[in-house]
This record gives C-alpha cells, sequence and structure tokens, in this order.
C-alpha cells in the first residue's frame, strides 16, 4: 500500500523544546517537501529535498531543520528558535523534475503549551 | 514574479448554485495544477492543464487553462455539500522542483 505516512497526527510541545515531525514515503520519489499551514492560509514551503543528502530551504526555514539520509524519510526538526511553531504541518513528495504532481501525507497538527 | 494569485479568497454558495475561481499569473506558466483540499485534511491533486486554452472536465469540475497560459479556473456546476474545502491552484518553480500555491478558495456549501 503505496503512499506518505506522517507521525505523529498531533503532537504537544512545550516552549523551549525541539520536536521532531517524522515523514516517510514509500512511492520511491526522489523529491520531498515540507509545509506549513496556518488556519484559513495557504500553504508555505519551509524546506524541500530533490535529491537524497541535499535540501534547500524555502520560504519559511528559519526556526527548522530537515535532513535527508534516506530516499524515503525527510524528517523535520522545529527548533526552539521557532517562535510561533503552533500549525498544521504538511509533508509531500513527488517523482522529482519540473512541475511534478506533489502528493500529501496526512499532516501533524503541532501545538505549543 | 513566479507568484500565483488566486480569487476570491472566499465563496458561500448555496447548494445547487454555481461556484468559480480563478488563478491569475502575470507571466506565462507552462502549465497549472489544481488541488482540493477537505476541512482537517491534506491537499489532494485533482488535474493538471498544460496546452493553451485547454478545458478538461471531471464530472461537475471543468478546468480551464488560458490562451496566454497566464491565467485558469476551476469551475463547478451545480455544487454539493461535499465540494466544501479549499482549491488551490499551483505552477512550478522555474529552474527548481518545487511548486509555488496560490493562496486558496475557501468554498463553503449551504445546505
Amino acid at each position: 500500500d503505496g503512499g506518505i505516512t506522517q507521525s505523529p497526527k498531533y503532537l504537544f510541545r512545550k516552549e523551549g523544546q525541539n520536536v521532531t515531525l517524522s515523514c516517510e514515503q514509500n512511492l520511491n520519489h526522489d523529491a520531498m517537501y515540507w509545509y506549513r499551514q496556518d488556519p484559513g492560509q495557504g500553504l508555505r514551503l519551509i524546506y524541500y529535498s530533490q535529491i537524497v543528502n541535499d535540501f534547500q530551504k524555502g520560504d519559511i526555514a528559519e526556526g527548522y531543520s530537515v535532513s535527508r539520509e534516506k530516499k524515503e524519510s525527510f524528517p523535520l526538526t522545529v527548533t526552539s528558535a521557532q517562535k510561533n511553531p503552533t500549525a498544521f504541518y504538511l509533508c509531500a513528495s513527488s517523482m522529482g523534475g519540473l512541475q511534478e504532481t506533489q502528493y500529501f501525507g496526512p499532516g501533524t497538527r503541532l501545538l505549543v503549551l | 514574479g513566479q507568484q500565483v494569485m488566486q480569487i476570491p479568497q472566499y465563496q458561500h454558495v448555496q447548494e445547487g448554485e454555481d461556484f468559480t475561481t480563478y488563478c491569475n499569473s502575470s507571466t506565462t506558466l507552462s502549465n497549472i495544477q489544481w488541488y482540493k483540499q477537505r476541512p482537517g485534511g491534506h491537499p489532494v491533486f485533482l488535474i493538471q492543464l498544460v496546452k493553451s486554452g485547454e478545458v478538461k472536465k471531471q464530472k461537475r469540475l471543468t478546468f480551464q487553462f488560458g490562451e496566454a497560459k497566464k491565467n485558469s479556473s476551476l469551475h463547478i456546476t451545480a455544487t454539493q455539500t461535499t465540494d466544501v474545502g479549499t482549491y488551490f491552484c499551483a505552477r512550478g518553480g522555474d529552474s527548481s522542483y518545487k511548486l509555488i500555491f496560490g493562496s486558496g478558495t475557501r468554498l463553503l456549501v449551504r445546505p
């Protein structure tokens, strides 16, 4: 059963803590992406990776970090430097190449306590 | 630059009425994609348009790509409550694999 999985579905963080959101895909896609979505808003690109061991900053990378050690995994760490981390985080993947369709995971809702 | 403008931001319709959302770019697009996000869900790919003047239909949904390839529209005929959600258009980045999403149009349907 191919697809993208994200875990956990809900995540609570205390102020000052780093948290890591998981994203795994078994679609054999080269490219992976992280988006942030605030209530009633659009998608903002945090980081993306076009190939293993390589990634680029998106529009709002400050306070976030990623790694791409394996093709199927692209974890996102929300660091304590991110001052307003409460949001819905979406991971996506695509085959790679220009204008390829993106397939999204179910998302993780992060709430800072 | 590469941004796409999407209007309207919100649309509240009576069930059975039609709905249209528009996506505009200041530059020529190589293609345009449309996604739907149900409330509480994740975006799901609907369609991709590539050719100038292209029109594609999916049941009650009609997608158009402008002749100049600078705009696109999504029209829903006779809306149903299952159409509720946010509709996003997206264009490709010129030199990377990322997509640039419009701000979305949120559709609410009164039963």
